[in-house]
Order: C-alpha cells, then sequence, then structure tokens
C-alpha cells in the first residue's frame, strides 16, 4: 500500500523565516494530496488540498508544490509569524474506492518570536 | 463544513475494561473513520465505514471493533483495553466517492492505566 514519509520531524525558525516540509509518497498514482494543520491540543484542519498535476497552490502564507515525478509534495511558509506555530500533516489519496487518506507522520512546526 | 463530534473528549480506563467511544456527524456523509494518533506515528487508521450497518479494517484494527448503527454515528470499541492503547482518538468523515477531503472531530484522549 500506499507509504508516505515526511520530513523533517521537528522544525524550528524565526518569525519572517521561511519553512519548508516536504513528503515523499510511493505510489505512482496517488492523485489527491492535503495538507492539515493541527494546533496544540485540537483536532485537524484542512489548510489545503492539491490535485493531479505539478502545481502549485497559495493560500494564507503557504505554498504547496506537487512533483509528480518525483513524487513529492512539499508545504512552504514562505514568511513564517509565532500563529504558524503547529503540528503540519501531509495526506495522500491514492488509487482504490474507500477514500483512504494515508497520512505523513507530522512535522511540529515552532516559529520563534 | 462538516460537523463532527465526539464523546467522551477525555477518559481514564482500566486495563481490561471496556471503552466505547462515541462518534457523531450531522452533515449526511457516507464514510466515517477512525484514527489514533501517536507521537512520531502520525495517524493511523483502525476502522472505517461507508454505510450503516458495515464497518472495514483499517491498517491497525487489531484490539478494536467498530460500530456503524447509523449514518450519523459510529463507534470505536476496545473490548479489553491495554496500556498500548492510550492515544489520541479520531473520528473523521467524507461525503463520498469523488470528494476526498475529511473533516476531523475535536479527539478523545484516552489513558489506560
Amino acid at each position: 500500500g500506499e507509504q508516505v514519509e515526511q520530513r523533517p520531524p521537528h522544525l524550528s525558525v524565526r518569525e519572517g523565516d521561511s519553512a519548508v516540509i516536504t513528503c515523499t509518497y510511493t505510489d505512482p498514482n496517488s492523485y489527491y494530496f492535503f495538507w492539515y494543520k493541527q494546533e496544540p491540543g485540537a483536532s485537524l484542519q484542512l489548510l489545503m488540498k492539491v490535485f493531479s498535476s505539478t502545481e502549485i497552490n497559495e493560500g494564507q502564507g503557504f505554498t504547496v508544490l506537487l512533483n509528480k515525478k518525483d513524487k513529492r509534495l512539499s508545504l512552504n511558509l514562505t514568511a513564517a509569524h509565532p500563529g504558524d506555530s503547529a503540528a503540519y500533516f501531509c495526506a495522500v489519496k491514492s488509487t482504490g474506492g474507500n477514500n483512504k487518506l494515508t497520512f505523513g507522520q507530522g512535522t511540529v512546526l515552532s516559529v520563534i518570536p | 463544513e462538516a460537523a463532527v463530534t465526539q464523546s467522551p473528549r477525555s477518559k481514564v480506563a482500566v486495563t481490561g475494561g471496556k471503552v466505547t467511544l462515541s462518534c457523531h456527524q450531522t452533515n449526511n456523509h457516507d464514510y466515517m473513520y477512525w484514527y489514533r494518533q501517536d507521537t512520531g506515528h502520525g495517524l493511523r487508521l483502525i476502522h472505517y465505514s461507508y454505510v450503516a450497518d458495515s464497518t472495514e479494517k483499517g491498517d491497525i484494527p487489531d484490539g478494536y471493533k467498530a460500530s456503524r448503527p447509523s449514518q450519523e454515528n459510529f463507534s470505536l470499541i476496545l473490548e479489553l483495553a491495554s496500556l498500548s492503547q492510550t492515544a489520541v482518538y479520531f473520528c473523521a468523515s467524507t461525503p463520498g466517492l469523488g470528494s476526498y477531503e475529511q473533516y476531523f472531530g475535536p479527539g478523545t484522549r484516552l489513558t489506560v492505566l
């Protein structure tokens, strides 16, 4: 089945700096990709979604890049602020009709004021 | 946005006891899921369901049962709770085939002593 590797597990940056979180996946037929944000003690909130193409989606200070050739998904924070401190999870929908998502292990981002 | 609620929000159970975690969604979604979250493992799928009165095994079903008595309700049952089942449990739902975004409940923190 699909395997998703997310790096780094922890990331600390200063306010205003950029941050990059990367997920690599194994199923070349995967076709839906998501990023979720989980603030401390809270549930997961959908941050962004991207579909089956090399694509850049932007919003809320984030850029998502999908490279299907390399089977790589990345989340770029262009100018981090303390409110971005949270855990971030990628999720991948691969082939199959059961609507299952495979999640990465998560990245805990700390933004230092 | 989908409304997914969970109860209880927190529970302490004794080893060998029975635990039932409940999930309720109000948006008429077909698919419902149970995940557990452990540090360093992200979210792992325990059971899921795509229709009432039917459940499917996820990636880590051992030690867990699930029940979907109606479209709105999905329960996770630990017949004999063990220390290793201490975790945060999340319920999620998604509308159905063609829509893969999962909406998460607030989570239940289970501690088995």
